[in-house]
Order: C-alpha cells, then structure tokens, then sequence
C-alpha cells in the first residue's frame, strides 16, 4: 500500500519551543518534500530532499531545518518556534525519475505556536 | 518567478451539476511548464489527478477535464456533472522543466457538492 503518513497530526506548542515533525514513506521513493500552506496561498516549498543526506532548500527555508537519515523517513525541525511558523505543513515524496514523477502526500500536520 | 492562480476559494454546487474551477498561471521561463491538478479528500493527502504536459492537450480523470491553453495562459478543471464524493479541496499546479522536482501550487479551491 503506497502511503506517506505524518505525525503527529495536530501539534500546539508555545514560542521558543522545539518543534519535530515526522514523515514517513513505504514507496522508496528516493525525493522527500517538505511543505506549508497558510490561508489564501498555495504550498510553499520548505526542504527538498534528493535522497540520504542530500538535502536542498526550497522557496522559504528560513527558520527550519530538515534531516533524512534514512530513505524512507525525513523529518522537519523547527528550532525555537515562532508565532508566524503556525501553519499547516505536509510532506511528500517522489520517485526521482526523469521528467516530472508523481508527488505523493501525507494528510498534514497542523501546527499552533503560540 | 512562477505563480499560480486560483480565484475561487471555494465553490458549491448541486449534486449533477456542471463544474468549472479556474486556473491560471504566469511563468518567466522560456520553455512551457508542465501543468497539473491535484485533489485533497477530507483527512487525506494531495493526490494527482490529471497532468498535461504539452500545450494545447486535454487532460481527463474520473470525469474532469482541463485544456492546457499557452495563449490564454489557463488550465480550468471542468466536469459535466458532479456527484457528493467529488467534494474535496483542488489545487493547481505548474512545473518548470528541467526542474522536475519544483512544483507551484495554487491556493486551492474548496468544493461542496450538494445532495
């Protein structure tokens, strides 16, 4: 069965807190995503991740900070949270193949910092 | 840069109802982007739900159509009539060969399908 899963789901955490978020995938797809969504945009791309250790910022990295140890897990770190960070984060992950490979998506984490 | 436009934020339509989602994108790159639709259940990930890569081509799934249309710069996702399971949140979404792994998503747009 082809799934990403995220964890945990819903998060709340106060300001200056450290925040983990989890991803994990069954497919060993060699690309990993991370994602937020605020209100009224669309996802923006936080950390791409090629494979192991291999890891590239995306369109808005500032403030985090990724790790992929293993192929199929990649998680998200947020050192010190901030207010602005609340937002909804998926994670996603490809094949890698040439031309454009299907981007599969876990259902989301909603984090609130407070 | 890329971006992707989606007016509505949401839509609500009868059950057997046409549907029309609008979508349209501005790129700076020379080469025509590859263009996408994907689709978030309640308590579900994004999935794809049609691709088109190549301008003027018509791309359908599960009974929704979009025509990529490189003059006016659109991809409407389209159905002749919708059922209650069609209700979802759609996102569209730009891709810039030879970046491949680079996608630019829409803001989204809630349907509500009703009975």
């Amino acid at each position: 069965d082809m799934k990403v899963t995220q964890m945990p789901r819903y998060l709340i955490k106060r300001m200056g807190e450290n925040v983990l978020l989890e991803c994990g995938q069954d497919m060993s797809h060699e690309t990993m995503y991370w994602y937020r969504q605020d209100p009224g945009l669309g996802l923006q791309l936080i950390y791409i991740s090629y494979d192991v250790d291999s890891n590239s910022e995306g369109d808005i990295p500032k403030g985090y900070r990724v790790s992929r140890k293993k192929r199929e897990h990649f998680s998200l770190i947020l050192d010190s949270a901030k207010t602005n960070q609340t937002s909804v984060y998926f994670c996603a992950s490809s094949s890698g193949t040439g031309g454009y490979a299907e981007q599969f998506f876990g259902p989301g984490t909603r984090l609130t910092v407070l | 840069g890329d971006s992707v436009t989606q007016t509505e934020g949401q839509v609500t339509v009868s059950e057997s109802k046409s549907l029309i989602i609008n979508c349209t994108y501005s790129t700076t790159s020379i080469a025509y982007p590859n263009l996408f639709w994907y689709v978030r259940y309640p308590g579900e990930g994004l999935q794809l739900l049609l691709k088109v890569i190549t301008a003027g081509q018509k791309g359908s799934s599960r009974g929704f159509e979009a025509t990529y249309n490189k003059e006016t710069t659109s991809f409407h996702l389209q159905k002749a009539s919708v059922q209650e399971s069609d209700s979802a949140v759609y996102y569209c979404a730009l891709g810039d060969p030879p970046n491949y792994n680079v996608l630019y998503f829409g803001s989204g747009t809630k349907l509500t399908v009703e009975p």
